[in-house]
């Protein structure tokens, strides 16, 4: 079963910069983290879901929703299995748990997130 | 930005009911849509993708349909296990987006 544990959540000042990451272990049937997209998700306290921020197996595919475009940005490292939300100029808004996910088919594109980390919790707030 | 309505924002049922919950894109999204639960204080939870494609242990009672860019979530005879709130969420392009959620709960 597949594992996806987040880290680098914490109170931060509106204005200043926090890096997420997320590491990931489990993968079986043939393979591996390389092979998946992965995705940022956020909650905010009390609220729906929020898709934050995408990018395809081999990196060549990234996405971001509008609300933290020029802001955020994912990457990941599939040597180390590592998923990575830089986030930068940070809000109030953007208070919420971030929970890195895997999308449920290999190398395609997105179909739908089968795996979700715990989530680390984001707080934006002076 | 591709747009997901979904409704009705919640709905109270009793077990045994059949409940239909739906989204509605802004633009043709294909097959590309998919369904999740989430629980309190839970992760949510991927019950359907593709449309109709069931993930592997989700119960049979579950379904999916497409009209166009109606897209419909079925719970064919509710049970207890089944009060939660219920996410769509296209992912046909990027910005990837959720609908506003579905909340079902006990009648």
């Amino acid at each position: 079963e597949v594992q996806l544990v987040e880290s680098g959540g914490g109170l931060v000042q509106p204005g200043r910069s926090l890096r997420l990451s997320c590491a990931a272990s489990g993968f079986s049937s043939g393979f591996s983290f390389a092979d998946y997209a992965m995705h940022w998700v956020r909650q905010a306290p009390g609220k729906g879901l929020e898709w934050v921020a995408g990018i395809s197996w081999d990196s060549d595919s990234i996405g971001y929703a509008d609300s933290v475009k020029g802001r955020f940005t994912i990457s990941r490292d599939n040597a180390k299995k590592s998923l990575y939300l830089q986030m930068n100029s940070l809000r109030t808004e953007d208070t919420a748990l971030y929970q890195c996910v895997k999308d449920i088919v290999a190398v395609t594109g997105t179909r739908g997130f089968d795996s979700w980390g715990q989530g680390t919790l984001v707080t934006v707030s002076s | 930005d591709i747009q997901m309505t979904q409704s009705p924002s919640s709905v109270s049922a009793s077990v045994g009911d059949r409940v239909t919950i739906t989204c509605r894109a802004s633009q043709g999204i294909d097959t590309w849509l998919a369904w999740y639960q989430q629980k309190p204080g839970k992760a949510p939870k991927l019950l359907i993708y593709g449309t109709s494609t069931l993930k592997g242990g989700v119960p049979s009672r579950f379904s999916g349909s497409r009209s166009g860019t109606d897209f419909t979530l079925t719970i064919s005879s509710l049970q207890p296990e089944d009060f939660a709130i219920y996410y769509c969420q296209q992912a046909n392009d990027f910005p990837l987006t959720f609908g506003g959620g579905t909340k079902v709960e006990i009648k």
